[in-house]
């Protein structure tokens, strides 16, 4: 079993409709990231939770460490949030991250 | 703008001739990271340096090696490409190891 779980895999929206993207994780972690990447593209990092919730304009993300879980929302979503989105996670104090497999999202005009 | 630069973004090498992936970043963070990345799957940390100081990934083949001459500047080197490296590499940097990661657009690598 993975130690960073992710779902959906994938996910097909209607323009405007409210997305969520789950996260579990198996391991302590002492941060969760959340990061996009664009088709042949870099990654923007879009949140580092280590507790609560955090608000970016659209984009929501909570994290609930008792149950080992986080979630992304995007309200209104829109045709350029096509991407994968991804769940990491850092355990302790280690730098390296462990990443899930990736929500590809796409959203229908 | 503070970033994270790949040079080139499209590399195309043959099989065993060694390359070197460049990144630079004009954040002054400590940490520089590179990731492989392969079709549809999710980024696999090959090593780090902070500052100075290099630390490799248990699983990282000897054929990937890394050298940071300065705060900006990294380098990944592959000195004998196997068609198996065929992938994107990914350069990210932090200030610490407790913090976000800035990633880089990505250099990928065609290995013929």
């Amino acid at each position: 079993k993975n130690e960073v779980e992710q779902s959906p895999q994938n996910l097909t929206a209607q323009e405007g409709e409210f997305i969520t993207i789950n996260c579990s994780y198996s391991v302590g972690i002492s941060a969760l990231h959340w990061l996009q990447q664009h088709p042949g593209g870099g990654i923007v990092s879009l949140f580092m939770l280590s507790s609560g919730k955090k608000k970016h304009g659209r984009l929501i993300a909570t994290i609930n460490i008792q149950e080992k879980h986080s979630s992304l929302h995007i309200t209104a979503s829109h045709p350029r949030d096509s991407a994968v989105y991804i769940c990491a996670v850092r355990r302790g104090s280690q730098g390296n991250l462990i990443f899930g497999k990736g929500t590809k999202l796409s959203v229908k005009p | 703008d503070a970033m994270v630069i790949q040079n080139p973004r499209y590399q195309v090498t043959q099989f065993g001739k060694p390359v070197t992936l460049s990144c630079s970043q004009t954040l002054n963070h400590n940490v520089m990271y590179w990731y492989q990345q392969k079709s549809s799957q999710a980024p696999k940390l090959l090593f780090h340096y902070y500052d100075k100081d290099f630390n490799n990934e248990a699983d990282t083949p000897d054929n990937f090696q890394s050298r940071r001459p300065n705060t900006s500047f990294c380098f990944l080197d592959i000195r004998s490409p196997g068609l198996g490296d065929a992938a994107m590499y990914l350069c990210a940097t932090s200030r610490g190891l407790d913090y976000e990661q800035y990633f880089g657009p990505g250099t990928r690598l065609t290995v013929t």
